[in-house]
């Protein structure tokens, strides 16, 4: 059974900082990653979608990267901003499953 | 991408009553799911809710708890049944085409008094 993990639980920066979002899994096998961010009491936004065969996937200041053999995956935020807090979630998608397995979650606060 | 609309964005009820929450996307999509979030907590999934069919529900949910209809594509109900307080949470429903990215509604905050 996949189980994701997220570490740290929080995590405050200030402002215009680089910053990288940890996640692991245990299942190697998965079709894809996602990434989300979700804004308190709202839905999550999907960030980024990494495929199995890929490596990297970036958009504007994200850039997600892929290890399957190690089990991880993390979230390069470059320059931050104060529009960046929010709680980041990575979700598994592993073969013959069509459900995403979600970690539980990052809370980032960005510091003006 | 697709749009997702939930109705109503949030309710408060009584004990011992239902709530019918309604999810609507905007394109056709293969895969619809319902999810349980409660306050600080990840996301739980309660069922895959599948067109025409009986919906396939995780551990620890069941159909009397929480019926699912999905009529067609883009549209699936999820009503929470002899509601508790322990029923207090944000709901939020999914939307995907097969190995794609999944999508996600604003959610529906539950009180339940």
């Amino acid at each position: 059974k996949q189980e994701v993990t997220q570490i740290p639980a929080a995590l405050s920066v200030p402002e215009g900082e680089n910053l990288v979002l940890n996640c692991s899994f245990t299942d190697s096998a998965i079709y894809n990653l996602q990434w989300f961010r979700q804004d308190p009491g709202k839905g999550l936004t999907s960030l980024l979608l990494i495929q199995s065969s890929q490596r990297e996937q970036t958009s504007g200041r994200l850039n997600a990267s892929l290890d399957k053999s190690s089990g991880r995956s993390t979230l390069y935020i470059a320059a931050s901003q104060p529009g960046d807090s929010a709680t980041y979630l990575c979700a598994a998608l592993n073969f013959g499953n069509e459900k995403l397995t979600f970690g539980t979650g990052t809370r980032l606060t960005i510091i003006p | 991408s697709a749009v997702i609309s939930q109705k109503p964005s949030r309710d408060i009820c009584q004990r011992g009553t239902s709530l019918t929450i309604q999810c609507q996307v905007d394109s056709q999509v293969t895969m619809m799911f319902w999810y349980r979030q409660q306050p600080g907590q990840s996301l739980t999934l309660i069922a895959t809710a599948n067109q025409g069919s009986e919906a396939t529900y995780e551990s620890g949910f069941v159909i009397d708890k929480f019926p699912i209809s999905r009529p067609n594509l883009t549209f699936s109900t999820l009503t929470v049944s002899n509601m508790s307080p322990e029923d207090s949470s944000i709901y939020l429903c999914s939307a995907a085409r097969l190995w794609e990215t999944q999508y996600f509604g604003p959610g529906t905050r539950l009180l339940v008094l």
